[in-house]
């Protein structure tokens, strides 16, 4: 299976919102409520930041959202922080006791 | 606390053999599944495959499979991530990470494996 597609970057100021974008088909993102997102900071492991399209696992900040609309999925964080800035994975079932990645997303507080 | 713990950096040369470990603790093992994930140098998150511990039933990405095998002993509360022929492309950081359904929670440190001649 291929790997879902991401943007390569995206950035905003501190406070603003930015939206990062993952796209797949009708067998993965689209096809199951199973849409899950990943921090993850230089050298170190990533960090589960939403489960299930848009469900927050405890210790999280509300900040940090989650979305889908047919086969794109979306993770939003609200008042961007300094703090925010890693890099960003989505992660889809696709079927077959499957699972596939996104390629990632660099987020940069400006 | 939940907590996945792996074994160390390795330097192995092509066509050695290799076993890394990711052990539990927090939890009675053989409630969640346990994934493998690959991230070559620079690049992203990769799905190996999984291990039920209850009974070591795998599943692997079509990626991966006959390349690498997943193995798991309960009575120690390990999974392992095992190559019998290393190659340079192997060479990446691996992650263990607790499926407790459809998404991956907590993760190990990292094991980082470095193939070279």
């Amino acid at each position: 299976q291929s790997a879902l597609t991401q943007p390569p970057s995206a950035s905003g100021s501190p406070g603003q919102s930015v939206t990062i974008s993952c796209t797949g088909t009708s067998s993965d993102v689209g096809g199951y409520n199973y849409v899950s997102w990943y921090q993850q900071n230089p050298g170190k492991a990533p960090k589960l930041m939403i489960y299930e399209v848009s469900k927050r696992p405890s210790g999280v900040p509300d900040r940090f959202s989650g979305s889908k609309s047919g086969n794109t999925a979306s993770l939003t964080v609200s008042g961007l922080q300094d703090e925010d800035e890693a890099d960003y994975y989505c992660s889809s079932y696709v079927g077959s006791n499957n699972w596939v990645f996104g390629g990632g997303t660099k987020l940069t507080v400006l | 606390e939940v907590q996945l713990v792996q074994s160390g950096a390795e330097v192995k040369k092509p066509g050695e053999s290799l076993r890394i470990s990711c052990q539990a603790s927090g939890y009675r093992f053989i409630t969640y599944w346990i994934t493998w994930v690959r991230q070559m140098p620079g690049k992203g998150l990769e799905w190996i495959g999984r291990i039920d511990p209850s009974d070591s039933y795998t599943n692997y990405s079509p990626s991966f499979q006959g390349h690498v095998t997943i193995s798991a002993d309960k009575s120690i509360s390990t999974a392992y991530l095992q190559w019998s022929s290393l190659k340079a492309s192997d060479t990446a950081m691996y992650y263990c990470v607790r499926q407790p359904y459809n998404w991956f929670d907590p993760w190990g440190q990292g094991t980082l494996v470095t193939v070279s001649s």
